[in-house]
C-alpha cells in the first residue's frame, strides 16, 4: 500500500532529550516534508527537502535539524527539544520535486509532548 | 508577506444546510490552489485543487470551489453538508516566486449535528 509512515505515533519526552522522528514513504516521491499543527495556527513547515541530500528551512525550523540520506527516509531531529515544541507532527511527500503541482501525501501525524 | 487567510474558524452546521469556507491569498498573479481535509483521527488528504482552467474545481465528496482572481478568493463550498464532513480544513497555496512551499492557512474547524 503506498503510504507516508512516521514513528512514534506518540511520544512524551522532558527537556533537553534528543530525540528523532522518523518518515519514511513508499511512493518514490522527490519532495518531502516536515509539518507542525498548532491549535489557532494551521500546519507550519519546519524543514523540505528537494531531493537526496537537498533540504533547506521552512517557516518555524528553529530547534529542529533533518537529513535526506535516502529517498524514502526524512526523519526529524530535536537536539534539545524544549516544551514550546510540542505539538502534532506531520510529514507529508510529493512526486514532483516541488508542491507547486502536485498533491501532498502525509502521514498520520506524530503527537509530542515535552515536559 | 506570503499568506492564506481562512476567517471562518469555527463553523457549525445541520445537516442538509449549505457550506461555504472562505480562503483569501495575497498575490495579483498567478498562484496554485488546495484544499485539504483532515477527518477526526486521520491523516490529510486533498480535497481539490486548481492550476488553471475552468475556475470552477469539482472535487471529491461533493465538494467544489471558485477561484475568483479579482477577489483573490478560492471558497470552497457544498451544498448540502452531512455528518459525515464533521472535519477540520486547510486552504494551501503556493506562490509562483516560491515554489518550494506549500503554505496553509490556519484551518477551518467544521461541526455538522444530525
Amino acid at each position: 500500500e503506498a503510504q507516508v509512515t512516521q514513528n512514534p505515533r506518540y511520544l512524551i519526552t522532558v527537556t533537553g532529550k534528543k530525540l528523532t522522528v522518523t518518515c519514511s514513504q513508499n511512493m518514490n516521491h522527490e519532495y518531502m516534508s516536515w509539518y507542525r499543527q498548532d491549535p489557532g495556527l494551521g500546519l507550519r513547515q519546519i524543514y523540505y527537502s528537494m531531493n537526496v541530500e537537498v533540504t533547506d528551512k521552512g517557516d518555524v525550523p528553529e530547534g529542529y535539524k533533518v537529513s535526506r540520506k535516502e529517498k524514502r527516509n526524512f526523519p526529524l531531529i530535536l537536539e534539545s527539544p524544549s516544551p514550546n515544541q510540542t505539538s502534532l507532527y506531520f510529514c507529508a511527500s510529493s512526486l514532483a520535486d516541488r508542491p507547486s503541482t502536485d498533491t501532498q501525501y502525509f502521514g498520520p501525524g506524530t503527537r509530542l509532548t515535552v515536559l | 508577506a506570503q499568506s492564506v487567510s481562512q476567517h471562518n474558524h469555527h463553523v457549525i452546521l445541520s445537516e442538509a444546510a449549505s457550506l461555504e469556507l472562505g480562503c483569501n491569498y495575497s498575490y495579483g498573479g498567478t498562484v496554485n490552489l488546495f484544499w485539504y481535509v483532515q477527518y477526526p483521527g486521520q491523516h490529510l488528504q486533498l480535497l481539490l485543487k486548481y492550476f488553471s482552467g475552468d475556475p470552477l474545481v469539482k472535487g471529491i465528496k461533493g465538494f467544489e470551489a471558485e477561484f475568483i482572481k479579482s477577489k483573490f478568493s478560492f471558497n470552497l463550498r457544498k451544498p448540502s453538508v452531512q455528518w459525515s464532513d464533521t472535519a477540520e480544513y486547510f486552504c494551501a497555496v503556493t506562490y509562483p516566486y516560491n515554489t518550494d512551499k506549500l503554505i496553509f492557512g490556519t484551518g477551518t474547524r467544521l461541526q455538522v449535528f444530525p
